[in-house]
């Protein structure tokens, strides 16, 4: 069936640190990735976004890898800082009115 | 510029009512999505809504309907309350029907059924 799945549900680093947060799809048809960050007591916050027709895409502290051999997404954050920290979902989309989003991954930055 | 905007922010209903959220898109974004999310998990979809016409549906029992009205903002209703329709509810906006946009999101209405 569908589905967007994360290897980690939650990821502890130190302030500081590079943080890697993984995410695997299902569905091959999916040409448009999106990584959200929701803070307690909001809604979803668009970070950034990849095509499938690139392998990675840089944001300002952030950078999109796509896998597409393995069906595998990932968002690096650089020099983690404690408003980082949040849970994170990878949405996928394949050309329909819908996205599907992950179970989500809990990053926590340490002091 | 206002995001998108969702009212209520928090709702207690009991088992077998109805309720109505509400939402705003950012202006000049004519599409609307719906989505629940449970606690603990991702977003699930609902609804997409377009020019006032419904563009799809998610796998969401008939209980659950809504509409766009001709300035773009959207309702959600949902009949017959369950406890297991206890979540967050979300609303985005995009600016067009493609789903190549990243959604903008509000920070939704938490709906607790008791």
């Amino acid at each position: 069936g569908e589905s967007v799945g994360l290897h980690l549900p939650t990821l502890s680093v130190q302030e500081g640190d590079n943080s890697i947060i993984n995410c695997a799809y299902s569905n091959s048809a999916s040409d448009y990735f999106i990584w959200y960050k929701q803070e307690s007591g909001k809604g979803p916050q668009f970070i950034i976004d990849i095509r499938s027709n690139m392998d990675k895409r840089q944001g300002q502290r952030v950078t999109v890898l796509l896998n597409k051999t393995v069906k595998h997404l990932s968002l690096q954050i650089a020099a983690t800082q404690p408003g980082d920290s949040a849970v994170y979902f990878c949405a996928e989309n394949s050309g329909t009115y819908k996205y599907i989003f992950g179970t989500g991954t809990r990053l926590k930055v340490l002091a | 510029d206002a995001g998108v905007t969702q009212s209520p922010t928090h709702l207690i209903k009991t088992r077998g009512q109805q309720v109505t959220l509400r939402c705003s898109p950012i202006s000049g974004h004519k599409s609307v999505s719906w989505y629940q999310q449970v606690l603990g998990q991702g977003p699930q979809f609902i609804f997409q809504y377009y020019e006032k016409e419904e563009r799809g549906r998610g796998n969401f029992p008939d209980r659950f309907s809504a509409r766009q009205f001709p300035n773009y903002s959207s309702e959600l209703n949902v009949n017959a309350l369950l406890l297991g329709d206890s979540a967050l509810y979300l609303c985005a906006s995009s600016p067009g029907q493609a789903n190549n946009y990243g959604y903008t999101f509000g920070s939704g209405t938490r709906l607790t059924v008791v």
